[in-house]
This record gives C-alpha cells, sequence and structure tokens, in this order.
C-alpha cells in the first residue's frame, strides 16, 4: 500500500547545526506522486513548508531543502544551519497528482532546537 | 487573508453526547478538509468537500461521523453518539482548488469523551 515513514523523534539539535529529517515513502497505486513537507509552529496551524511534485526536483523555503529522490523513494528535509525558531513538529506528505484531496501523511517529527 | 477558524478549541462530552465542530475556511477557497489527529492514527482524512459538495465520506467514519457544508464559508463535523476512542485533535483545511494544492489549516479541536 502508499504510506509515508518519517524519522521519530523527538529531534534535538543545537543552534547553528545541520539537521536532516528522513522520509522515504511507497507509492505503489499512486502513478504521479507528489511529495510535500508541512510545518506546525507552537501556537500555529499546520501549514505548507515546501512541495515537489517532479521527480529530481529539489524544493526549498525558510532555508530548507528537500530533493524528490524517486530512485531511493526518499524526501529528506534538510537545513544547514538551524535556529531556535525552527523548533516545530515535521510531517512528511504523499499526494497523488491525480486525485489531490487525499494526502498520506507521515506521523511528524518533533523538532527541539538547543539554543 | 484570515486563516482557518475552528470552534471551540477545546470539547468535553460524556459518551454518547451528541457533539458539533465548526470550522470556517479561507475566504475564497473551494475545497475543505476535515481530519482526525491521534497519536496512534496520526492524520486520518475524514471528509473532503469541493465547492460544498461531498467528495469524500471518511469510510470507516460513516456510521458516527457527519460533515455538512451549508455554505463556502462554513462547515460542521458532528459525532453522533460520542464514545471514548473519539477522543483526538479534529482538524480543518482548506485549500484554493484543484490547482492549488496548498492545505491551510486551522488549530484544531481538541475533544475529550470521557
Amino acid at each position: 500500500g502508499d504510506s509515508v515513514t518519517q524519522t521519530e523523534g523527538p529531534v534535538t539539535v543545537s543552534e547553528s547545526e545541520s539537521l536532516i529529517i528522513n522520509c522515504t515513502y511507497s507509492a505503489t497505486s499512486i502513478a504521479y506522486p507528489n511529495l510535500f513537507w508541512y510545518v506546525r509552529y507552537p501556537g500555529e496551524g499546520l501549514q505548507l513548508l515546501l512541495k515537489v511534485i517532479t521527480a529530481g526536483q529539489k524544493g526549498s523555503s525558510r532555508g530548507f531543502e528537500a530533493t524528490y529522490n524517486k530512485e531511493t523513494t526518499s524526501f529528506h528535509l534538510q537545513k544547514a544551519s538551524v535556529q531556535e525558531s525552527d523548533s516545530a513538529v515535521y510531517y512528511c506528505a504523499l499526494g497523488d497528482r491525480d486525485s489531490n484531496y487525499q494526502l498520506i501523511w507521515g506521523s511528524g517529527t518533533k523538532l527541539i532546537i538547543k539554543p | 487573508d484570515a486563516g482557518v477558524t475552528q470552534t471551540p478549541r477545546h470539547e468535553v462530552a460524556e459518551k454518547g453526547q451528541t457533539i458539533i465542530l465548526k470550522c470556517e475556511p479561507v475566504s475564497g477557497h473551494n475545497d475543505l478538509f476535515w481530519y482526525r489527529q491521534t497519536k496512534i492514527q496520526g492524520l486520518e482524512l475524514l471528509s473532503y468537500f469541493r465547492s460544498k459538495s461531498l467528495m469524500e465520506d471518511g469510510g470507516a467514519f460513516k456510521d458516527r461521523f457527519k460533515a455538512e457544508m451549508l455554505n463556502s464559508s462554513f462547515s460542521t463535523l458532528k459525532i453522533q453518539p460520542t464514545e471514548p476512542k473519539d477522543s483526538a485533535v479534529y482538524l480543518c483545511a482548506s485549500s484554493r482548488d484543484r490547482e492549488d494544492e496548498r492545505l491551510f489549516f486551522g488549530h484544531g479541536t481538541k475533544l475529550s469523551v470521557l
């Protein structure tokens, strides 16, 4: 079936260090997967961080990057130097270009940034 | 733009009660989603509306869960009767249309069923 697996949290990183949150997906019934990272900052609703709809392409936002790798079925989220304001819960999600309403969500990764 | 507004933020219900959760989507958005979030199951889609028409009614959630969209700016999710296993955070989200897939979420309603 279709599924998303991401790094189990919480993940604790010191400020200015690099970050990677792993996301792998299985899209057995989806011909054209779209991949998303959503984020929920403390006190706010979930919001889109970045999305990529074409294999091999990279999405970026707020210093975060993720590359859609079809060979390894991965969409890892990376940032070279984190800030305290990056503390949040990050969700990887898999969508279907032909049926965009049904997203398959990862379980979320809580990121804690140590000052 | 005002974001997605959900009320109430917290709800406590006795087993067997009927509760109604409310959602106002972002103005001008045509798609509206109701999700349930728990630690074990994560985010689960309950209902999906496109231009006020129900497109997805959540399969396994059909028997006690009913979402309605009375107009383009207001939706409700009724749970009747509630059970303790319904304790979760209920999230409402909206998006502009099929071409713009970005989901905008509300803060959610935390439901506790005793």
